[in-house]
């Protein structure tokens, strides 16, 4: 079946350190890809998105590319900061039938930026 | 875009008791999810809302357990019936304001449920 696989955490860096999350994901057909995040306390925002073959996603700060070849969607920051402490979960859904209805996650990754 | 708010934002119940989760979003939505995220863990799919008609479940969720209702294109309600201590989780409710897979689904602030 679909599937997304994620880094485990927790990972720890300090502030203005350079962050990547591994996603990989398993698909039957041409799979959106979305990051979403998860504040302490709060519900899932999502941080960015690509529809596409080497598409970028970018929102705050963040950044990640569409590689249908590696089929991945690394999360990057170049700098973090401590308010980006958080979990992180990578995303799929398909454009096929009832399966394009649902978004399947990875397990997340909690990240901690400590000052 | 879509806002979507929940209610309640937390519950503490007791087993063999009931709890109704409300969902409203403040745009018309075509497709209403409801997901639940169990300590720790990842987010899992219960069902689709479906408006007018039944929800779709996913495997291993039972419409006697989650029954869902989807009056209109605005509002769900997700209950948890007959608890037990498993259930504890979160539970989300999340909206997609058209049909197009590729389409961000937006989510509400989650509903935290602790069974005693």
């Amino acid at each position: 079946g679909d599937s997304v696989t994620q880094m485990e955490g927790p990972v720890t860096l300090s502030e203005e350190a350079f962050l990547t999350i591994n996603c990989t994901y398993t698909a039957t057909g041409y799979p959106s890809l979305f990051w979403y995040v998860q504040y302490p306390g709060e519900g899932l925002q999502l941080l960015l998105k690509a529809t596409k073959a080497d598409d970028k996603g970018s929102n705050k700060g963040f950044e990640a590319t569409y590689r249908k070849e590696t089929t991945s969607f690394h999360l990057e920051k170049g700098s973090v900061q401590v308010s980006d402490s958080a979990v992180y979960f990578c995303a799929l859904t398909l454009r096929s039938g009832a399966a394009g209805n649902k978004l399947t996650f990875g397990g997340g990754t909690r990240v901690l930026v400590k000052p | 875009s879509a806002v979507i708010s929940q209610k309640p934002s937390r519950d503490i119940c007791q087993r063999g008791t009931s709890l109704t989760i409300q969902c409203q979003v403040d745009s018309q939505v075509t497709m209403m999810f409801w997901y639940r995220q169990q300590p720790g863990q990842s987010l899992t799919l219960i069902a689709t809302a479906n408006q007018g008609s039944e929800a779709t479940y996913e495997s291993g969720f039972v419409i006697d357990k989650f029954p869902i209702s989807r009056p209109n294109l605005t509002f769900s309600t997700l209950t948890v019936s007959n608890m037990s201590p498993e259930d504890s989780s979160i539970y989300l409710c999340s909206a997609r304001p058209g049909l197009a897979f590729q389409e961000t689904q937006y989510f509400g602030p989650g509903t935290r449920l602790l069974v005693l």
